[in-house]
Protein backbone atom coordinates (compact mmCIF):
# COMPACT_ATOMS: atom_id res chain seq x y z
CA UNK A 1 0.00 0.00 0.00
CA UNK A 2 2.08 2.63 -1.28
CA UNK A 3 -0.03 5.57 -1.07
CA UNK A 4 1.49 8.47 -2.90
CA UNK A 5 4.48 8.31 -4.37
CA UNK A 6 7.31 11.19 -4.78
CA UNK A 7 10.71 11.24 -7.31
CA UNK A 8 13.26 12.60 -6.52
CA UNK A 9 13.19 13.44 -2.66
CA UNK A 10 15.69 16.11 -3.53
CA UNK A 11 17.40 17.56 -6.25
CA UNK A 12 19.22 20.62 -7.27
CA UNK A 13 19.28 22.21 -10.48
CA UNK A 14 20.75 25.00 -12.47
CA UNK A 15 19.40 27.92 -13.76
CA UNK A 16 18.17 27.16 -17.15
CA UNK A 17 18.04 23.30 -16.69
CA UNK A 18 14.33 20.94 -17.17
CA UNK A 19 13.36 18.52 -14.80
CA UNK A 20 10.08 16.55 -14.05
CA UNK A 21 9.25 15.70 -10.65
CA UNK A 22 6.93 12.54 -10.56
CA UNK A 23 4.15 11.69 -8.93
CA UNK A 24 2.74 8.08 -8.84
CA UNK A 25 -0.30 6.89 -6.84
CA UNK A 26 -2.46 3.56 -6.35
CA UNK A 27 -5.37 4.54 -4.66
CA UNK A 28 -7.63 4.60 -7.80
CA UNK A 29 -7.80 8.44 -6.90
CA UNK A 30 -9.77 10.88 -9.73
CA UNK A 31 -7.81 13.91 -7.97
CA UNK A 32 -4.14 14.79 -8.64
CA UNK A 33 -2.74 18.12 -7.43
CA UNK A 34 0.67 19.80 -6.73
CA UNK A 35 1.40 21.99 -4.12
CA UNK A 36 4.69 24.55 -3.36
CA UNK A 37 5.89 25.24 -0.21
CA UNK A 38 7.94 28.34 1.19
CA UNK A 39 8.61 29.77 3.92
CA UNK A 40 5.91 31.60 5.43
CA UNK A 41 3.09 31.03 2.80
CA UNK A 42 2.19 27.99 3.47
CA UNK A 43 1.26 25.44 0.63
CA UNK A 44 0.50 27.27 -2.85
CA UNK A 45 -1.67 24.54 -5.29
CA UNK A 46 0.95 24.99 -8.69
CA UNK A 47 -1.77 22.52 -11.36
CA UNK A 48 -4.67 20.04 -10.50
CA UNK A 49 -6.18 17.41 -12.33
CA UNK A 50 -9.49 15.85 -11.85
CA UNK A 51 -9.23 12.70 -14.18
CA UNK A 52 -6.91 11.65 -16.48
CA UNK A 53 -6.72 14.10 -19.81
CA UNK A 54 -7.84 17.03 -17.58
CA UNK A 55 -5.79 19.41 -15.93
CA UNK A 56 -5.92 22.98 -14.92
CA UNK A 57 -3.89 25.88 -13.21
CA UNK A 58 -3.94 26.90 -9.77
CA UNK A 59 -2.85 29.31 -7.96
CA UNK A 60 1.29 29.47 -9.07
CA UNK A 61 1.14 27.87 -12.86
CA UNK A 62 3.95 29.77 -14.43
CA UNK A 63 7.12 28.31 -15.26
CA UNK A 64 4.83 24.83 -14.74
CA UNK A 65 3.75 22.46 -17.42
CA UNK A 66 1.70 18.56 -16.14
CA UNK A 67 -0.08 16.15 -18.02
CA UNK A 68 -2.20 13.83 -17.20
CA UNK A 69 -2.22 11.02 -19.04
CA UNK A 70 -3.12 7.63 -17.07
CA UNK A 71 -5.19 7.56 -13.75
CA UNK A 72 -2.05 7.15 -11.51
CA UNK A 73 0.74 8.94 -13.07
CA UNK A 74 0.69 12.94 -12.50
CA UNK A 75 4.22 14.42 -13.47
CA UNK A 76 5.07 18.45 -13.09
CA UNK A 77 7.49 19.78 -15.41
CA UNK A 78 9.81 22.85 -14.86
CA UNK A 79 10.34 24.16 -18.64
CA UNK A 80 13.75 26.74 -17.47
CA UNK A 81 14.40 25.83 -13.51
CA UNK A 82 14.96 29.50 -12.06
CA UNK A 83 16.39 30.48 -8.53
CA UNK A 84 12.50 31.68 -7.70
CA UNK A 85 10.80 27.97 -8.18
CA UNK A 86 13.51 26.67 -5.50
CA UNK A 87 10.72 25.34 -2.80
CA UNK A 88 9.55 21.98 -1.76
CA UNK A 89 6.18 20.17 -4.19
CA UNK A 90 3.98 18.16 -2.81
CA UNK A 91 1.59 16.02 -4.71
CA UNK A 92 -1.96 15.12 -2.93
CA UNK A 93 -4.68 13.35 -4.35
CA UNK A 94 -8.67 12.11 -3.11
CA UNK A 95 -11.42 10.75 -5.15
CA UNK A 96 -14.37 12.82 -5.67
CA UNK A 97 -16.89 13.31 -2.28
CA UNK A 98 -13.61 11.61 -0.42
CA UNK A 99 -11.55 14.78 -0.44
CA UNK A 100 -13.91 15.57 3.13
CA UNK A 101 -11.86 12.69 4.36
CA UNK A 102 -9.19 14.99 3.91
CA UNK A 103 -5.68 14.10 1.31
CA UNK A 104 -3.25 11.79 0.62
CA UNK A 105 -0.26 13.71 0.35
CA UNK A 106 3.16 12.50 -1.21
CA UNK A 107 6.41 13.04 0.81
CA UNK A 108 7.39 16.07 -0.89
CA UNK A 109 10.60 16.94 -3.12
CA UNK A 110 13.15 19.54 -1.97
CA UNK A 111 13.90 20.93 -4.95
CA UNK A 112 17.08 24.03 -5.33
CA UNK A 113 17.81 26.48 -8.40
CA UNK A 114 21.51 27.48 -8.29
CA UNK B 1 -12.18 32.59 -4.19
CA UNK B 2 -11.67 31.15 -0.42
CA UNK B 3 -8.60 32.48 1.98
CA UNK B 4 -7.46 31.04 5.12
CA UNK B 5 -5.51 33.14 7.76
CA UNK B 6 -3.44 31.80 10.46
CA UNK B 7 -2.31 34.69 12.21
CA UNK B 8 0.67 33.11 15.03
CA UNK B 9 3.38 32.54 12.93
CA UNK B 10 5.69 30.62 16.15
CA UNK B 11 4.05 29.69 19.38
CA UNK B 12 5.44 27.78 22.14
CA UNK B 13 4.05 26.04 25.33
CA UNK B 14 5.56 24.19 28.05
CA UNK B 15 5.13 20.30 27.76
CA UNK B 16 1.72 19.01 29.47
CA UNK B 17 0.05 22.37 29.15
CA UNK B 18 -2.62 23.42 26.76
CA UNK B 19 -2.48 25.74 23.37
CA UNK B 20 -4.83 26.97 21.03
CA UNK B 21 -3.72 27.75 17.29
CA UNK B 22 -6.10 30.27 15.54
CA UNK B 23 -7.30 29.79 11.74
CA UNK B 24 -9.93 32.28 10.27
CA UNK B 25 -11.35 32.19 6.68
CA UNK B 26 -13.34 33.53 3.93
CA UNK B 27 -15.95 32.09 1.71
CA UNK B 28 -19.31 32.70 0.55
CA UNK B 29 -20.46 28.83 0.34
CA UNK B 30 -22.14 27.36 3.27
CA UNK B 31 -20.86 23.80 2.74
CA UNK B 32 -17.08 22.80 2.73
CA UNK B 33 -14.73 21.09 4.99
CA UNK B 34 -11.74 22.58 7.15
CA UNK B 35 -8.67 21.11 8.21
CA UNK B 36 -5.56 21.03 10.42
CA UNK B 37 -2.51 19.31 9.32
CA UNK B 38 0.73 18.65 11.24
CA UNK B 39 3.98 18.73 9.74
CA UNK B 40 6.80 17.41 11.57
CA UNK B 41 10.64 17.80 10.54
CA UNK B 42 10.20 15.02 8.15
CA UNK B 43 8.19 16.82 6.22
CA UNK B 44 4.91 14.57 5.97
CA UNK B 45 1.65 16.58 5.70
CA UNK B 46 -0.08 14.64 8.33
CA UNK B 47 -4.48 15.00 9.24
CA UNK B 48 -4.84 16.27 12.51
CA UNK B 49 -8.35 16.56 12.28
CA UNK B 50 -11.15 17.80 10.36
CA UNK B 51 -14.56 19.54 10.37
CA UNK B 52 -17.70 19.54 8.34
CA UNK B 53 -19.53 22.68 8.01
CA UNK B 54 -22.78 21.30 8.13
CA UNK B 55 -22.00 19.76 11.65
CA UNK B 56 -22.11 21.91 14.69
CA UNK B 57 -20.37 19.57 16.64
CA UNK B 58 -16.64 20.05 17.09
CA UNK B 59 -14.91 18.03 15.83
CA UNK B 60 -12.37 15.74 18.67
CA UNK B 61 -9.45 13.35 18.01
CA UNK B 62 -8.07 12.25 21.29
CA UNK B 63 -6.17 15.55 22.75
CA UNK B 64 -6.61 17.91 19.41
CA UNK B 65 -9.90 19.57 19.50
CA UNK B 66 -11.43 22.32 17.21
CA UNK B 67 -13.79 25.56 18.01
CA UNK B 68 -15.43 25.53 14.60
CA UNK B 69 -17.72 28.80 14.96
CA UNK B 70 -19.16 29.38 11.30
CA UNK B 71 -21.06 32.55 11.72
CA UNK B 72 -17.45 33.99 12.63
CA UNK B 73 -15.72 32.08 9.66
CA UNK B 74 -13.25 30.77 12.68
CA UNK B 75 -11.86 27.48 13.39
CA UNK B 76 -9.06 26.82 16.06
CA UNK B 77 -7.37 24.59 17.18
CA UNK B 78 -6.76 23.14 21.07
CA UNK B 79 -3.92 20.44 21.54
CA UNK B 80 -4.63 19.32 25.49
CA UNK B 81 -1.62 18.04 27.51
CA UNK B 82 0.98 18.41 24.90
CA UNK B 83 3.77 16.46 24.55
CA UNK B 84 6.93 16.92 22.72
CA UNK B 85 5.89 15.06 19.51
CA UNK B 86 3.34 18.29 18.80
CA UNK B 87 6.55 20.11 18.05
CA UNK B 88 5.61 20.83 14.08
CA UNK B 89 4.58 22.91 12.22
CA UNK B 90 0.20 23.16 11.68
CA UNK B 91 -1.71 24.21 8.78
CA UNK B 92 -4.92 25.03 8.45
CA UNK B 93 -6.69 23.81 5.02
CA UNK B 94 -10.12 24.84 3.36
CA UNK B 95 -12.11 22.18 0.54
CA UNK B 96 -15.24 22.94 -0.96
CA UNK B 97 -18.00 20.65 -0.37
CA UNK B 98 -18.82 20.70 -4.01
CA UNK B 99 -16.20 19.85 -6.22
CA UNK B 100 -13.37 19.07 -3.49
CA UNK B 101 -10.67 18.81 -6.24
CA UNK B 102 -7.97 21.36 -3.88
CA UNK B 103 -7.14 22.72 -0.81
CA UNK B 104 -6.45 26.21 0.37
CA UNK B 105 -4.62 26.22 3.12
CA UNK B 106 -3.05 29.06 5.39
CA UNK B 107 0.38 30.13 6.11
CA UNK B 108 0.99 28.38 8.94
CA UNK B 109 1.85 28.13 12.67
CA UNK B 110 5.06 26.68 14.00
CA UNK B 111 4.56 25.28 17.39
CA UNK B 112 7.19 24.27 19.74
CA UNK B 113 6.94 22.20 22.92
CA UNK B 114 9.27 23.09 25.91
CA UNK B 115 10.46 20.12 28.16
Amino acid sequence: NAGVTQTPKFQVLKTGQSMTLQCAQDMNHEYMSWYRQDPGMGLRLIHYSVGAGITDQGEVPNGYNVSRSTTEDFPLRLLSAAPSQTSVYFCASSSPGQGGYGYTFGSGTRLTVV
Amino acid sequence: AQTVTQSQPEMSVQEAETVTLSCTYDTSESNYYLFWYKQPPSRQMILVIRQEAYKQQNATENRFSVNFQKAAKSFSLKISDSQLGDTAMYFCAFTSYFGNEKLTFGTGTRLTIIP
